[in-house]
């Protein structure tokens, strides 16, 4: 099974400021990486697929970039809405997701 | 729109058997691999298990092998998890997702449906 680890698991940070989310493959995952954006009670949200293709409506400002077994996901200047829990996703052996990462407010 | 409407969640003792269902509408159902993925209280998002356009495939995560069967009917557009000998570990809010393309990703999911396995 590939492990997914995201770090950190909290980032605290202000509207306006870059956010940079890790996700680490316990082995090479090639570029079959996806993120999730997922907030409470609410369906998950798919941003990013195959490591930095951004999902159909996603803005300009969440961006994804890796290969192999590192990966990050940048959103460039949070928005309001943009405070949730991230989740990295592999497809290279099965499915697997991370822990999550979660980005709270300062 | 896409929309995907799970329902069939509750309140089961362990042993006991509880069917998902998730209603799908806004795509082209039949066309489309599903999946269930769940997230237990206070936890991360497990992928579960998939059933491929057409019914012909589907795959488990190796804990519900041989307790949970995915299956599909396409004249109704409705997806299915027929969950057997429930555990308490199963508790969790089970989503359904549409697969984007034939990638394993997946790009429209439901609200949820809670699940809880206790005596």
């Amino acid at each position: 099974e590939i492990v997914l680890t995201q770090s950190p698991a909290t980032l605290s940070l202000s509207p306006g400021e870059r956010a940079t989310l890790s996700c680490r493959a316990s082995q090479s995952v090639k570029s079959y990486l996806a993120w999730y954006q997922h907030k409470p009670g609410q369906a998950p949200r798919l941003l990013i697929y195959d490591a930095s293709n951004r999902a159909t409506g996603i803005p300009a400002r969440f961006s994804g970039s890796g290969s192999g077994t590192d990966f990050t996901l940048t959103i460039s200047s949070l928005e309001p809405e943009d405070f949730a829990v991230y989740y990295c996703q592999q497809r290279a052996i099965w499915l697997t997701f991370g822990g999550g990462t979660k980005v709270e407010i300062k | 729109q896409v929309q995907l409407v799970e329902s069939g969640g509750g309140v089961v003792q362990p042993g006991r058997s509880l069917r998902l269902s998730c209603a799908a509408s806004g795509f082209s159902f039949s066309d489309s691999g599903m999946h269930w993925v769940r997230q237990a209280p206070g936890k991360g998002l497990e992928w579960v298990a998939v059933i491929s356009y057409g019914g012909t495939n589907k795959f488990y995560i190796d804990s519900v092998k041989g307790r949970f069967t995915i299956s599909r009917d396409d004249s109704k557009n409705t997806l299915y998890l027929q969950m057997n000998s429930l555990r308490v570990e199963d508790t969790a809010v089970y989503y359904c997702a549409k697969e984007l393309a034939t990638l394993n990703y997946f790009d429209y999911w439901g609200q949820g449906t809670l699940v809880t396995v206790s005596s």
